[in-house]
């Protein structure tokens, strides 16, 4: 079974300064996807970037940008240019692309607060 | 375009009770599932659906039953509501196979007493 380990309970960066989330997950398959998700207080989940295994290139949107490790099974988040609204949990996830296996399996959270 | 709706936001049940938490999505997603989220566990799977009359167990279902009669709906019973099941609810869907992420409803929380 696949699993899925945040080893950073909490983080803590400055406004306008670079944070780095950890993740890394073990599986036997080549091919799967992993998620990276926000949960502000309002309890919503937002997806927040998405790479695909099978992809070199790290995954960029805007601020937050992934370091996928593939060998090395890490998927990590940065964001740059930290503002109050990225304080949040943030939940690494990882998912098979098949079949009845569309599960996506969670990390057990980041929680990230922003100062200033 | 309402996405992923679930009903109750918060509900407070006594040791015993039953309930229904409704899920209704508006997308036509195949996938369904049903999450719970607790402090310091990240979010667990209880039953996904991956169609109309086709459900499969998560990681922890016992205690909870589901059923899939329509694409939209996929609700989650609790048969006899336990302590142990106090904990936030998240129904989630998905298009299919490929870079999808699911869309989460806003999520029940449910205390049992």
């Amino acid at each position: 079974a696949q699993t899925v380990t945040q080893s950073q309970p909490e983080m803590s960066v400055q406004e306008a300064e670079t944070v780095t989330l950890s993740c890394t997950y073990d599986t036997s398959e080549s091919d799967y996807y992993l998620f990276w998700y926000k949960q502000p207080p309002s309890r919503q989940m937002i997806l927040v970037i998405r790479q695909e295994a099978y992809k070199q290139q790290n995954a960029t949107e805007n601020r937050f940008s992934v370091n996928f490790q593939k060998a090395a099974k890490s998927f990590s988040l940065k964001i740059s240019d930290s503002q109050l609204g990225d304080a949040a949990m943030y939940f690494c996830a990882y998912r098979t692309p098949y079949g009845t296996a569309s599960k996506l399996t969670f990390g057990t959270g980041t929680r990230l607060q922003v100062t200033l | 375009n309402a996405g992923v709706t679930q009903t109750p936001k918060f509900q407070v049940l006594k040791t015993g009770q039953s309930m229904t938490l409704q899920c209704a999505q508006d997308m036509n997603h195949e996938y369904m599932s049903w999450y719970r989220q607790d402090p310091g566990m990240g979010l667990r799977l209880i039953h996904y659906s991956v169609g109309a009359g086709i459900t499969d167990q998560g990681e922890v279902p016992n205690g909870y039953n589901v059923s899939r009669s329509t694409t939209e709906d996929f609700p989650l019973r609790l048969l006899s509501a336990a302590p142990s099941q106090t904990s936030v609810y998240f129904c989630a869907s998905i298009k299919g196979g490929g870079l999808y992420g699911y869309t989460f409803g806003s999520g029940t929380r449910l205390t049992v007493v």
